[in-house]
């Protein structure tokens, strides 16, 4: 049974504080790394795909990838009270029709 | 627009009582998947579709079946609804790696 860990939160951070996001999985044989954001009572909408072992930057978002200790994280720079939301980890085997799979989430609250 | 379309939007119905769930998608997509969102359960898989007349179980289909009779469509279908059934349910498309999600389906059952 592959299974995507995560903290569920809620973790709380300032303004213009970086907000740290982990998830860890089981299935060693995972190659494509996903992070989705769902606020409250919306569908979950993919904000950073990570394939290979680094840091991946987009804009005030960065993905950071470690296979070997089978761990991904999500850095998300001068965080914004917009960014308030619950964050989803999900790791899929690979190819066009292989089965992804969630973590529950972490909810991030950004305080003014 | 590129857009996944999901009806009803909410629903209140009763034990046993048959209903369907529609979801449209205008992208083309080959691959549809069902997903029910509960509390502490996260989102897990009901059944996905990789093409039409090709439907598979995900992670937790008892109660549910699914038709693919064309691309554009892929609908979720409880022949007896139970009150375990009340979730939020949403399709998805996916092209390559990246999923789209449809709006949801608020189910409650009574």
């Amino acid at each position: 049974q592959k299974e995507v860990e995560q903290n569920s939160g809620p973790l709380s951070v300032p303004e213009g504080a970086i907000a740290s996001l982990n998830c860890t999985y089981s299935d060693r044989v995972s190659q494509s790394f996903f992070w989705y954001r769902q606020y409250s009572g919306k569908s979950p909408e993919l904000i950073m795909s990570i394939y290979s072992n680094g840091d991946k930057e987009d804009g005030r978002f960065t993905a950071q990838l470690n296979k070997a200790s089978q761990y991904v994280s999500l850095l998300i720079r001068d965080s914004q009270p917009s960014d308030s939301a619950t964050y989803l980890c999900a790791v899929t085997s690979g190819g066009g029709y292989s089965t992804l799979t969630f973590g529950k989430g972490t909810m991030l609250l950004v305080s003014p | 627009e590129a857009q996944v379309t999901q009806n009803p939007r909410y629903l209140i119905t009763v034990t046993g009582k048959k209903l369907t769930v529609t979801c449209s998608q205008n992208m083309n997509h080959e691959y549809m998947s069902w997903y029910r969102q509960d509390p502490g359960l996260g989102l897990r898989q009901i059944y996905y579709s990789m093409n039409v007349e090709v439907t598979d179980k995900g992670d937790v289909p008892e109660g549910y079946k699914v038709s693919r009779k064309e691309k554009r469509n892929f609908p979720l279908i409880l022949e007896s609804p139970s009150p375990n059934q009340t979730s939020l349910y949403f399709c998805a498309t996916k092209r390559g790696e990246t999923q789209y999600f449809g709006p949801g389906t608020r189910l409650l059952v009574l």
